[in-house]
């Protein structure tokens, strides 16, 4: 099956910079990668995602990258601020049915 | 707006009890999921259903069952609760692949 590793599992950043968590896969069939931000206590919430056939999305302060060959793809928030801490996940799937998760970054913001 | 509910925000259940954790979406998705979430882990996919009566296994079914009698609810049922099946469970319902999660229900068994 699928296997999903993402790093780092915390991430420190001042409000401001830039923060980047990155997703690697294994199975080359999967074609979807969604992130999820959940905030303590709230259910994860979609933010962004990307199909295979897209290398880059943008959404204001988020992107995310695909790498197909390379099979990575990462989450990019610009212009941090503290509103943005939470833990964020990543996942792949293949089919719409099957969703394999990464284990989660726990991001911190620091005003 | 998407509306997934679960039947209870926090359950104390006996080891060995039978448990049953509902799940409810309001948007007609032909696809729901059950999921358990615990630290360090992320999310670990139980089962999943596809259509009404249709079920798959998905990471770790084991010690658990689930019921899709109607295309808007389903239901993970534990057979009989054991302390290492404490943990926050998580429903989802999807279409077009994109998922939307319930709030969670956290369940300690002791």
């Amino acid at each position: 099956g699928e296997n999903v590793e993402q790093h780092p599992s915390t991430l420190s950043v001042q409000e401001g910079d830039s923060a980047v968590i990155k997703c690697t896969y294994s199975d080359s069939a999967s074609n979807y990668f969604p992130w999820y931000k959940q905030e303590l206590g709230k259910r994860p919430q979609l933010i962004i995602d990307i199909r295979s056939n897209v290398g880059e999305k943008k959404d204001q302060r988020i992107a995310v990258t695909l790498n197909k060959t390379a099979k990575h793809f990462s989450l990019h928030i610009t212009e941090t601020q503290p509103e943005d801490s939470a833990v964020y996940f990543c996942a792949a799937s293949k089919d719409g049915n099957q969703f394999y998760f990464g284990t989660g970054t726990s991001l911190t913001v620091i005003p | 707006d998407v509306k997934v509910t679960q039947s209870s925000r926090y359950l104390v259940k006996r080891t060995g009890e039978k448990v049953f954790l509902e799940c409810v979406q309001d948007m007609d998705h032909e696809n729901m999921f059950w999921y358990r979430q615990d630290p360090g882990l992320g999310l670990r996919l139980i089962y999943f259903s596809y259509d009404v009566k249709m079920k798959e296994k998905g990471d770790i079914p084991e010690g658990y069952s689930v019921s899709r009698e109607k295309k808007e609810r389903f239901s993970l049922i534990l057979e009989s609760a054991s302390t290492n099946q404490t943990s926050m469970y998580l429903c989802a319902s999807s279409i077009h692949y994109e998922q939307y999660f319930g709030p969670g229900t956290r369940l300690t068994v002791t």
